[in-house]
Formats: structure tokens, sequence, C-alpha cells
């Protein structure tokens, strides 16, 4: 079993819907929980960071944890074409290393 | 130049052939990493140093040699590769490297192909 599950996707979207991006986990010792995004051809880049369980927001981008589930989630509100990308989500916890899902291909439409 | 840099982008080689993959940093970090992306698989850690040290060599094939001379600068050194080996190698940089970092900066991978 992968520490961290996340559906490859691809996830097609018209433009300003809103998009759910999910993972599962398994090791209760994550703490820590990531976002990255990744455009075609570049690097992941950090997208959101949080703490244990709860929600963080940051402009369109909402991101959940709900450590009772292991479940990670992102939400985007009024999806842009501009988000098309690759999303990773990513744990760790003080004694385990970071650990990447496979990320999810998100195109949004015109 | 910002951020994290990595030469060549792209890099075609036999299985016989001897090449390297370069990375620097400009953030200042201590820690450097060398991660392996396949397609639909979860992003791999090869190797990590901290401070110009190696502290993790995650179970790597012997023909993956990396170098870190100091903290800016990362090297992979590739010889005798296997098909298998194609792929995209990302360098990432943190401020440390304890086991609790989530917040690395990559470079935009330099895209492996063995013939």
């Amino acid at each position: 079993q992968k520490e961290v599950e996340q559906d490859p996707g691809p996830l097609s979207v018209p433009e300003g819907a809103i998009v759910s991006l999910n993972c599962t986990y398994s090791n209760s010792a994550f703490q820590y929980f990531m976002w990255y995004r990744q455009y075609s051809r570049k690097g992941p880049e950090l997208l959101m960071y949080t703490y244990s369980s709860g929600n963080k927001e940051d402009g369109r981008f909402t991101a959940q944890v709900d450590k009772s589930s292991k479940y990670i989630s992102l939400f985007i509100r009024d999806s842009q074409p501009s988000d098309s990308a690759t999303y990773l989500c990513a744990a760790t916890g003080t004694a385990s290393k970071l650990t990447f899902g496979t990320g999810t291909r998100l195109q949004v439409t015109l | 130049e910002t951020g994290v840099t990595q030469t060549p982008r792209h890099l075609v080689m036999g299985m016989t052939n001897k090449k390297s993959l370069k990375c620097e940093q400009h953030l200042g970090h201590n820690a450097m990493y060398w991660y392996k992306q396949s397609a639909k698989k979860p992003l791999e850690l090869m190797f990590v140093y901290n401070f110009k040290e190696q502290t993790e060599n995650n179970s790597v094939p012997s023909r993956f040699s990396p170098e870190c001379p100091n903290s800016s600068h990362l090297f992979l050194h590739l010889h005798t590769l296997q098909p298998e080996d194609s792929a995209l190698y990302l360098c990432a940089s943190s401020q440390s490297a304890g086991v609790d970092t989530g917040e690395l900066f990559f470079g935009e991978g330099s895209r492996l192909t063995v013939l």
C-alpha cells in the first residue's frame, strides 16, 4: 500500500468550476501536509502548507486536512485555465520522510 | 539567476556513456536533494545532502553517483545507465534537511532519455 494515494486523473472541468482534489494517506505520524503544483515542463512549486487538521485558505485555494479519516483535500474556486497543471499532495512528520502522491492532472477548459 | 537551476534540461545518452547533471541553488539553503520523477509514480527521493554531507541514500543503484562540493552546488554523475532510468530528474533545496521539512524549492528538471 502506498503511503499517500492520489487519483492520477486527468480531471477536466470548465472555467469557473469548483475543483476538488483529494489524497488519502496511511501513516498516522504525518503531521505536515502540502500541495505542490507542477506546470508542464516545470518543477513542482509549493502551493499550500498546513499543519495537522483543519483548513487553510489562500485566495482561491483552500487546503483541508482531516486526520481522523487520513484525508487531504485541495479546493480551487473559480478555476481558471492557468490552473491547468498537475497537483501533487505530500505529507511528512517528525519521524517520517516527505512522501508524495502520484499527482492529479487538472485541465481547466474555456 | 534566482531559485534552483538545473542543466542540461534535456539529455540523451547511450547505456555506455558517462554524463553529469548539474544543479545550483541561489537561495542560501543548506540542504539539497535529487528526486526521480517517472510517469504515474510518486516522486522518488534519491539523495539528500545537508551542509554538504550526504544524509540519505535511498537505496539508489551505484550507477548514480552524487557529488556536493558546497551547499550551493549538486551534481549527479551517470554511468552505464539502463533504459528504465529514463525519467525527469529534479533537484530541490530547502533551508535544512529536517525530516519534517516540506518546503522544497525545485528546479525545472533534467529530462533524461537512455537509449
